[in-house]
């Protein structure tokens, strides 16, 4: 079946460094793709989205670029901050008229000042 | 604008007990969406409902069960609770002519199951 594999966490960076979290995904469809944040005791935000092959999501200085040719959706910014520390989900939908979402484990940021 | 909510916050209880959780979705959604997390885990689809019926269904037994109403809230039951419930139960909203497949996350109910 479909599923999201994720890079392993924790992450921690100095702020303003670069920021890259991998994700593939397999699929027999055509799915889009999302990539969603959690911070710390709350439900999921959605950050970004990209529906079709090279569209680009960004978000707040998030990007993800739909990569069909990679299976790939990995997550970057150029300058983190410390409020960007979270745990950060790859997601993608499985078809349909209102396909559900199927997650990957999620990777947590931290950002050190 | 009120985002999707959900009631309790938090409930804790016995293994063999019954429990309901309820979830109103953003305004102008039509379709709710349940998920289990699991500590430290992605959430995991549990079911989906629109127009008051169950439309999808992920792997989960069938002590889970669900409802939506006319106003397009929902409930989640789950019956004859285990420990290996106790997790972040997540309701996520959508609206079916949207084509995009976004769905908005409410804040979660914790359960714990002792």
């Amino acid at each position: 079946g479909d599923s999201v594999t994720q890079m392993e966490g924790p992450v921690t960076l100095s702020e303003e460094a670069f920021l890259t979290i991998n994700c593939t995904y397999t699929a027999t469809g055509y799915p889009s793709l999302f990539w969603y944040v959690q911070y710390p005791g709350e439900g999921l935000q959605l950050l970004l989205k990209a529906t079709k092959a090279d569209d680009k999501g960004s978000n707040k200085g998030f990007e993800a670029t739909y990569r069909k040719e990679t299976t790939s959706f990995h997550l970057e910014k150029g300058s983190v901050q410390v409020s960007d520390s979270a745990v950060y989900f790859c997601a993608l939908s499985d078809g349909g008229s209102q396909g559900n979402l199927i997650f990957g484990k999620g990777t947590k940021l931290s950002v050190k000042p | 604008d009120a985002g999707v909510t959900q009631s309790p916050t938090h409930l804790i209880k016995t293994r063999g007990q019954q429990v309901t959780l309820r979830c109103s979705p953003k305004s102008g959604h039509d379709t709710v969406s349940w998920y289990q997390q699991a500590l430290g885990q992605g959430p995991q689809f549990i079911f989906q409902y629109y127009e008051e019926e169950e439309r999808q269904r992920g792997n989960f037994p069938d002590r889970f069960s669900g409802h939506q109403f006319p106003n397009y809230s929902s409930e989640l039951n789950v019956n004859a609770l285990l420990l290996g419930d106790s997790a972040l139960y997540l309701c996520a909203s959508s609206f079916s002519g949207s084509g995009a497949y976004e769905q908005y996350f409410g804040p979660g109910t914790r359960l714990t199951v002792t």
